[in-house]
């Protein structure tokens, strides 16, 4: 199975700074890497797939990067409805595992 | 637009088993992969496994295999999901999600509501 490590797991920011969290495959998936944004009592929500590939309907200021094992998701100007959960998800092969998520709180 | 509705909560005893219904509305339904995703208390989401209405295949996660079923009803666009021999940690939010085409290794932009499953004596 291929395990899936985010970092960091929780991170207090502003309205409008700037956020990154990692993801990290324990072996090479391509570009099979998905992000999703979770709210309390909420599904998933996909944000990322493809590793860069932007969901219709989310907003610009999210972006992903990388390929091969190391993936990055940006946040560009951070905005109060953006406070939730992060999660990465790996799409090359079944298990489709999730990473250990990112909490982003309000500092 | 793609509505997946979900069953209603439920509870059951250790050993016994549940049945999880998915039913979509909104888009064709047979084409389109579907997946389950579960999410303990305070935990991450965990795959179970995945159905292609259309070819009728499945995939389930090896930690699940022998305690998972996944069907499709095509005439009613429903999928449902069974897991047997329930125990404490099974307790969890149940997720069912569609794909946007038959492949399963792809991510997931439409999720149901989600099913609660308290296992309790």
């Amino acid at each position: 199975d291929i395990q899936m490590t985010q970092s960091p797991s929780s991170l207090s920011a502003s309205v409008g700074d700037r956020v990154t969290i990692t993801c990290r495959a324990s072996q090479s998936i391509s570009s099979h890497l998905n992000w999703y944004q979770q709210k309390p009592g909420k599904a998933p929500n996909l944000l990322i797939y493809a590793a860069s590939s932007l969901q219709s309907g989310v907003p610009s200021r999210f972006s992903g990067s990388g390929s091969g094992s190391d993936f990055t998701l940006t946040i560009s100007s951070l905005q109060p409805e953006d406070f939730a959960t992060y999660y990465c998800q790996q799409s090359y092969n079944t298990p489709l595992n999730f990473g250990g998520g990112t909490k982003v709180e309000i500092k | 637009q793609v509505q997946l509705v979900q069953s209603g909560a439920e509870v059951k005893k250790p050993g016994s088993s549940v049945k999880v219904s998915c039913k979509a509305s909104g888009g064709t339904f047979s084409s389109y992969a579907i997946t389950w995703v579960r999410q303990a208390p305070g935990q991450g989401p965990e795959w179970m496994g995945g159905i292609i209405p259309i070819f009728g295949t499945t995939e389930y996660a090896q930690k699940f295999q022998g305690r998972v079923i996944m069907t499709a009803d095509r005439s009613t666009s429903t999928v449902y999901m069974q897991l047997s021999s329930l125990r404490y940690e099974d307790t969890a939010m149940y997720y069912c999600a569609r794909a946007p085409h038959y492949d399963i290794l792809t991510g997931y932009p439409d999720w149901g509501q989600g099913t609660l499953v308290t296992v309790s004596s």
